[in-house]
């Protein structure tokens, strides 16, 4: 079942700029991972935050997770057109994946 | 990453046929993989879990004689929409399952999905 929620559902940002999306999930997870899907294809792993973990990083990818308030964030600096996906958060608490609503991101040239 | 491949990306059939979709774990023998069904602007919903050799485990609310899943080795599992209708035109991707190092999660692996439009 769907647990993870995302906001925004939608950011339009300028290239150069600094995009964050926030995932607020209900249940105890063993780790949270975000995903990018860019338009009628396939999920790109990106990253995976374990339970026990409170930060990541991955090239221009930060990744926070607050278990006491059930969130994480992706944070995705210095924007490129290239960027411009939608990008989901999926909660991991018995081997499965429930997938967030997703934020769709746009990086203006 | 692991190469997961879907066969074929898009099909469109009539109502009342069935349809086959196929997933292919390339890169290593997966004894999990997943169904998932997305409709557009929507996030995934998993359908089942495929097990190689057993029954897939189906989640609530998925119809098991609509959606048949094989998973008849260990790199291929098979979703077949049985009777399709239009409402079960959606996007439907496929992910197989490793093991991280540690055993403490598993690591999925999509496929491109399929594109099924009923007619």
């Amino acid at each position: 079942s769907q647990q993870g929620e995302e906001d925004p559902q939608a950011l339009s940002i300028q290239e150069g700029e600094n995009a964050t999306m926030n995932c607020s999930y209900k249940t105890s997870i063993n780790n949270l991972q975000w995903y990018r899907q860019n338009s009628g294809r396939g999920l790109v792993h990106l990253i995976l935050i374990r339970s026990n973990e409170r930060e990541k990083h991955s090239g221009r990818l930060r990744v926070t997770l607050d278990t006491s308030k059930k969130s994480s964030s992706l944070l995705i600096t210095a924007s490129r057109a290239a960027d411009t996906a939608s990008y989901f958060c999926a909660t991991d608490a018995d081997y499965k994946l429930s997938f967030g609503a997703g934020t769709t991101v746009t990086v203006r040239a | 990453g692991a190469v997961v491949s879907q066969h074929p990306s898009r099909v469109i059939c009539k109502s009342g046929t069935s349809v086959k979709i196929e997933c292919r774990s390339l890169d290593f023998q997966a004894t999990t993989m997943f169904w998932y069904r997305q409709f557009p602007k929507k996030s995934l919903m998993l359908m089942a879990t495929s097990n190689e050799g057993s029954k897939a485990t189906y989640e609530q609310g998925v119809e098991k004689d609509k959606f048949l899943i094989n998973h008849a080795s260990l790199t291929l599992s098979t979703l077949t929409v049985t009777s399709a209708h239009p409402e079960d035109s959606s996007f439907y991707i496929c992910s197989s399952s490793r093991a991280l190092a540690g055993g403490l999660a598993n690591e999925q692996f999509f496929g491109p999905g399929t594109r099924l439009t009923v007619l």
